[in-house]
């Protein structure tokens, strides 16, 4: 069974402060690790896609890392502002053609 | 626009009906992606196709059918529908596969009565 655990479930941040959660995902059969937001009464939108151990990407406050090693990622969303609010998912994508989706971290910017 | 079509928006049907949704991939993708969103639940894999093959299932139930064509675009087929297969179903495409982002469409909400 291809588990992937997402934590925090859910969080809630005050405006301009730093925040990170976590993604654990099987170290075996690793092929790539997905990042999406997904803001609600939208559909998910891709924000990175890693996969080498140590990789690390940033898109403007938003960055993440990866380790596949020990099977986990982190994303970090520096300075959080309201449009951050949304649920953010992580996706585990094995050799075998699967990606596999956590159920997310939804997380709240307090104004 | 994540370039990807997904129709019907909305669905309502009865039990033990059947019902197709319809996928148009982004253009020049080859993979398409199926997953179910019940409530309370994650995004869960039910079946990937690359060029009109079937590369990969997840947990789609025998009742569950799906089909990539050879314009691309792709149909999940729900046969002997139960309650609890009401859950929006969510279609994603992508240029390659694991290691291409995928490109979402707006998902058909399935509600069984």
């Amino acid at each position: 069974i291809l588990n992937v655990e997402q934590s925090p479930q859910s969080l809630h941040v005050q405006e301009g402060d730093s925040t990170n959660f976590t993604c654990s995902f099987p170290s075996s059969n690793f092929y790539a690790l997905h990042w999406y937001r997904w803001e609600t009464a939208k559909s998910p939108e891709a924000l990175f896609v890693m996969t080498l151990n140590g990789d690390e990407k940033k898109k403007g406050r938003i960055s993440a890392t990866l380790n596949t090693k020990e099977g986990y990622s982190y994303l970090y969303i520096k300075g959080s502002q309201p449009e951050d609010s949304a649920t953010y998912l992580c996706a585990f994508a094995n050799r075998d053609d699967k990606i596999i989706f956590g159920k997310g971290t939804r997380l709240h910017i307090l104004p | 626009d994540s370039g990807v079509t997904q129709t019907p928006k909305h669905l309502i049907t009865a039990t033990g009906q059947r019902v197709t949704l319809r996928c148009s991939p982004r253009s020049g993708d080859l993979s398409v992606y199926w997953y179910q969103q019940s409530l309370d639940q994650g995004l869960q894999f039910l079946i990937q196709y690359y060029n009109g093959e079937e590369r990969a299932k997840g947990n789609i139930l025998e009742r569950f059918s799906a089909q990539q064509f050879p314009d691309l675009h792709s149909e999940l087929n729900l046969s002997s529908l139960e309650l609890g297969d009401s859950a929006l179903y969510f279609c994603a495409s992508s240029s390659g596969q694991g290691a291409s982002p995928l490109h979402f469409g707006n998902g058909t909400r399935l509600t069984v009565t």
